[in-house]
Order: C-alpha cells, then sequence, then structure tokens
C-alpha cells in the first residue's frame, strides 16, 4: 500500500497562473481532507470531503476549489495563485474505525507563488 | 482565535532525559486530543492520543497527560532518543471530522 499520495511533490508559479494539486489513497477511506502548513501557524484547514460527492469548507477556503473526484481522490484546485498561497500543501484521509486517531497524512506538495 | 497553542517553538534535550513537550487549549468542546511527529520533507504521523475523559495514556516511551481544569496537555517522552528530534505537532479534534492543530514544538535531542 502506497498509503497517501501527493503531486507534484515541488511547485513553482507566477502570480496569477493555475494549478491542480493531486492525492489519492489506496486505503479505502471515506474522508479526506486538505490542510496548508505556514511557518509559526501549524496546519490549517483548507476543505474537507466526508464522503464521495460531498464537500466542506474549513478554515481557510478562499482562494482554493476542490473535487471528490471519486473515492480515491481528491483534488485542490488554485484558479489564480496569490503569493499568500505559497505554503506546503498537505492531503490527509481517514478511515475506519472513524476514531480521532485514524488520519493519515501524504508527504506534502511545496508551494511557492512568485 | 487560537484554540491549541504550543507557546514553545523549540525544545533541546540530552539524550536519555525527559522531553516534555507542552499544549495548551481554550475550546473545552474537545473529544480528543492528539499529538503528531513531523520528520523534514514528510508528512505528519500520529504518535499517540487522549481522550478528553481520561487525565492519561501511555504507550512506551510516550506519556500524555490531559489537565482539564487547567487546559492544558502534555507530552513526555523518556527516554529521549536522537531519533526523536522532530516537530511535534498537538491538535483537539470535536465533532466528526474537525481538528485544530497547535503551531508545533520543534525537538532536538542532542547526542
Amino acid at each position: 500500500n502506497a498509503g497517501v499520495t501527493q503531486t507534484p511533490k515541488f511547485q513553482v508559479l507566477k502570480t496569477g497562473q493555475s494549478m491542480t494539486l493531486q492525492c489519492a489513497q489506496d486505503m479505502n477511506h471515506n474522508s479526506m481532507y486538505w490542510y496548508r502548513q505556514d511557518p509559526g501557524m501549524g496546519l490549517r484547514l483548507i476543505y474537507y470531503s466526508a464522503s464521495e460527492g460531498t464537500t466542506d469548507k474549513g478554515e481557510v477556503p478562499n482562494g482554493y476549489n476542490v473535487s471528490r473526484l471519486n473515492k480515491r481522490e481528491f483534488s485542490l484546485r488554485l484558479e489564480s495563485a496569490a503569493p499568500s498561497q505559497t505554503s506546503v500543501y498537505f492531503c490527509a484521509s481517514r478511515g475506519q474505525p472513524l476514531t480521532a486517531d485514524t488520519q493519515y497524512f501524504g508527504p506534502g506538495t511545496r508551494l511557492t507563488v512568485l | 482565535d487560537q484554540q491549541v497553542k504550543q507557546n514553545s517553538p523549540s525544545l533541546s534535550v540530552q539524550e536519555g532525559r525527559i522531553s516534555i513537550l507542552n499544549c495548551d487549549y481554550t475550546n473545552s468542546m474537545f473529544d480528543y486530543f492528539l499529538w503528531y511527529k513531523k520528520y523534514p520533507a514528510e508528512g505528519p504521523t500520529f504518535l499517540i492520543s487522549i481522550s478528553s475523559i481520561k487525565d492519561k495514556n501511555e504507550d512506551g516511551r510516550f506519556t500524555v497527560f490531559l489537565n482539564k481544569s487547567a487546559k492544558h496537555l502534555s507530552l513526555h517522552i523518556v527516554p529521549s532518543q536522537p531519533g526523536d528530534s522532530a516537530v511535534y505537532f498537538c491538535a483537539g479534534f470535536s465533532g466528526t471530522y474537525k481538528y485544530i492543530f497547535g503551531t508545533g514544538t520543534r525537538l532536538k535531542v542532542l547526542a
């Protein structure tokens, strides 16, 4: 099992460009998450998907859109990147039992917006 | 409003000694508290958790203590090892999906 995979690992964008961060999990988990990690800020939830076909906003959703393509894949899209979106992005999935300790993270995507 | 706070950005400890990482919270509705460990260029990994109805949970060298009256939890690592050097995040969990993370403490265990 690969667990949670994210592509790309690194990306540099210019202000105004768009891109999609990909996330996939092979653990048959229902719930998936997108977080961003900034220095001194910890991890903050961008969007959450409880199951295929549903998505909900987290703490910092502005400037992002998500798609739960199927049970395995949850993508994060930046339509018009801004320097404030420079961050490390983590995808996570959560499985059964739905206890607090069943959240697994991917390795992250480091995004720089110039 | 920062619901989960880790006031120490960094901590250095000698190998073999105890490491104590602290976390404070303001939200009394958390059902669980968790500690995650993060190495550079990797995602966080779950380390240990505690239910809000308990005051202690132990797993090998790792023990988490919860003081609900003070809204404070701590992670004790005994004995500390160089491989424990990482960033540690505490998190509160409430409802069915919501995790709130602290800002992290970078632990360095000196050989």
